[in-house]
């Protein structure tokens, strides 16, 4: 079975601070995936990766940054933390084609006071 | 505004009916996945159809899909309290590479 692991699943962060999300897969996977979720407005990507050191904005980019050093990993970054980036994080991967099923880890919920 | 949009955004039935979610999306698509997320925690795969199927089955869950009229459903067949959950759309566009989530339908079984 894929397995997708998330580093944390609850973390409590004060505004300006820096924050890493860490994701890890253990199926070889192309794809990796970082979404956010918030009431109302379901699952918005953030950024994804098709390959190590290859990245692409997805829907809301703003206040964060990834990087993909080794294929099994994919971190999230809030350079500096604001109490409007509170919320559920997820990783997923994906094998072959970003477009095929993905798999998701069981989530961070972060909260920026 | 989403490319996927589920209705209903909420549903309630009692154990052993069938529960009927809908996914319409507005631009064509490579395939349509749905999936299920439990309270709290990562969203798990259901099943992906392609745009040249019209129905899936796998287990107690049956999905079409009508390109014609963009939408698609998802039945759970005799339903029961595990199922509750909230359930997802994705659609894959045919020109984008990703797939993006629609708002999702709760869906609770009552015992």
């Amino acid at each position: 079975d894929v397995k997708v692991t998330q580093s944390s699943r609850y973390l409590v962060k004060r505004t300006g601070e820096k924050v890493f999300l860490e994701c890890v897969q253990d199926m070889d996977h192309e794809n990796m995936f970082w979404y956010r979720q918030d009431p109302g407005l379901g699952l918005r990507l953030i950024y994804f990766s098709y390959d190590v050191k290859m990245k692409e904005k997805g829907d809301i980019p703003e206040g964060y940054s990834v990087s993909r050093e080794k294929k099994e990993r994919f971190s999230l970054i809030l350079e500096s933390a604001s109490t409007n980036q509170t919320s559920m994080y997820l990783c997923a991967s994906s094998l072959g084609q970003v477009k095929d099923t993905q798999y998701f880890g069981p989530g961070t919920r972060l909260t920026v006071l | 505004s989403q490319q996927g949009e589920e209705d209903p955004q909420a549903l309630s039935i009692q154990e052993g009916e069938n529960a009927t979610m809908n996914c319409s999306y507005k631009t064509s698509i490579n395939n349509l996945q749905w999936y299920r997320q439990n309270s709290g925690r990562g969203l798990v795969h259901l099943i992906l159809i392609r745009s040249n199927e019209r129905e899936k089955h796998s287990g107690r869950l049956r999905v079409t899909l009508d390109t014609s009229k963009k939408s698609s459903s998802l039945l759970i067949t005799a339903s029961r309290a595990a199922d509750t959950a909230s359930y997802f759309c994705a659609t894959a566009q045919t020109n984008a590479g990703k797939s993006t989530f629609g708002d999702g339908t709760t869906l609770t079984v009552k015992p």
